[in-house]
């Protein structure tokens, strides 16, 4: 079974500043990785996805995520943070085939201070 | 956002009764999940299906049990609610695409459950 791991739980950092959270996964075959947000009192939206294709995607708000293969790695990015993006920031993998389901890291608490 | 309605939205109910949570979806995803999320645990998946009839556990099943009698409508119950079950529950669906390659989940708005 796969699993995800992200080891910033929380993460505080000033309007402007940039930002990388990581998130590792463990699965031998094929996967679809996502982030989603969530903002305070919301449910999930997704941020952005990586099924094939360029390793580096870009998604909404000026996010961007890098896939290494090699490292199991789907870092997420963004060059200048703002106090809007606080939010809580969950990584998924999923295989790219067959009945698996979709499996969520613990999340990473983002608090942007203005 | 994709048509996925959670029902209800907030209930509050004592230890030892039976509580059922719905997801109703209007997309024809195959696959329905029921997630809790509880702080620092992040979102852990209760039961999942991937068709009608068709249903397995998560890594959080004890104490808990689903049905989908139907494509649009994934059941999730409570059968004796306890105090640990108090969390807030997402339903989620996803794909396949036409190339039964998994999709992305969307989501519900999230029920609270409160046992007292």
């Amino acid at each position: 079974a796969q699993s995800v791991s992200q080891h910033n739980h929380h993460v505080i950092l000033s309007e402007a500043a940039s930002l990388e959270l990581g998130c590792n996964y463990s699965y031998g075959g094929t996967v679809n990785l996502f982030w989603y947000v969530q903002y305070p009192g919301q449910h999930l939206q997704l941020l952005l996805k990586y099924f094939s294709g360029d390793p580096l995607v870009k998604g909404i708000k000026g996010f961007e995520a890098e896939f290494i293969k090699s490292k199991f790695s789907f870092n997420l990015r963004k060059p200048s943070v703002q106090w809007s993006d606080t939010a809580e920031y969950f990584c998924a993998v999923n295989p790219n085939f067959g009945n698996e389901k979709l499996t969520f890291g613990t999340g990473t608490r983002l608090t942007i201070i203005p | 956002d994709a048509g996925i309605t959670q029902s209800p939205r907030h209930k509050v109910t004592e230890t030892g009764t039976p509580v059922t949570l719905r997801c109703h979806q209007t997309e024809n995803h195959r696959y329905m999940y029921w997630y809790r999320q509880d702080p620092g645990h992040g979102l852990r998946l209760i039961h999942y299906s991937y068709g009608v009839k068709d249903t397995d556990k998560g890594e959080v099943s004890d104490g808990y049990s689903v049905s989908r009698s139907k494509t649009e409508d994934f059941l999730l119950t409570l059968e004796s609610a306890t105090s640990s079950q108090t969390s807030v529950y997402f339903c989620a669906i996803s794909g396949p695409d036409r190339d039964r390659m998994n999709t992305e989940a969307f989501f519900g708005q999230g029920t609270r459950l409160t046992v007292v």
